[in-house]
């Protein structure tokens, strides 16, 4: 069956750039979307489509897709940016999640 | 502004019926846009898909739930429900409600503030 694996954990410094992976058989033939959840809180839609960000993300936050790796990058992160990352494909007719990725900003 | 709203009970005996029922302003579920769906997360653990269901009568669900699911629209209220039979404690988590687009790659772009539901006797 058709898996999505995720680092547990990324950290990086304010003002770096976070990468975060995703990673599944051919998910480049699929369109990856991130998802980004704090505490208490539902998911938040930040990439969807691969690469495109819906109204209101900040620019910081862009995907890329190739190969059987999805990529979610944020420039110049901040505070506000540490939390839960959930990556999603779609297997037929399955939503897919990735096991999440917790982003620490220190 | 679309806002998704789930509610229902939060404690469910095993091997009774988990029942929820999501409450949609702002779009009407009779869009041939979107379906509607639901997503669920147990405490501390990652998300799992549990299924969608359109207007148009498109359905989506996940293999491991689908002999337990049902998945209904109620066009007069604009809500839609959820029910899972035979719970048990596995199906502990908090449930989100969900809208999803049909038209090009299936994005869940809005969710609910999610609902816990608690499997014990």
């Amino acid at each position: 069956s058709f898996e999505l694996t995720q680092p547990p954990s990324v950290s990086v410094s304010p003002g770096q750039t976070a990468r975060i992976s995703c990673s599944g058989d051919n998910l480049s033939d699929k369109y990856a979307c991130w998802y980004q959840q704090k505490p208490g809180q539902s998911p938040l839609l930040v990439i969807y489509q691969n690469g495109k960000r819906p109204s209101g993300i900040p620019e910081r936050f862009s995907g890329s897709n190739s190969g059987n790796t999805a990529t979610l990058t944020i420039s110049g992160t901040q505070a506000v940016d540490d939390a839960d990352y959930y990556c999603q494909a779609w297997d037929f007719s399955t939503a897919i999640f990735g096991g999440g990725t917790k982003l620490t900003v220190l | 502004q679309l806002q998704l709203q789930e509610s229902g009970p939060g404690l469910v005996k095993p091997s009774e019926t988990l029942s929820l029922t999501c409450s949609v302003s702002g779009d009407s579920i009779t869009s041939s846009s979107y379906s509607w769906g639901w997503i669920r997360q147990p405490p501390g653990k990652g998300l799992e898909w549990i299924g969608s269901l359109s207007y148009s009568g498109s359905t989506s669900y996940n293999p491991s739930l689908k002999s337990r699911l049902t998945i209904s629209l109620d066009t007069a209220t604009n809500q839609f429900s959820l029910k899972l039979i035979s719970v048990s404690a596995a199906d502990t988590a908090v449930y989100y409600c969900a809208r999803r687009e049909e038209e090009v790659a299936g994005t869940i772009d809005h969710w609910g503030q999610g609902t816990l539901v608690t499997v014990s006797s």
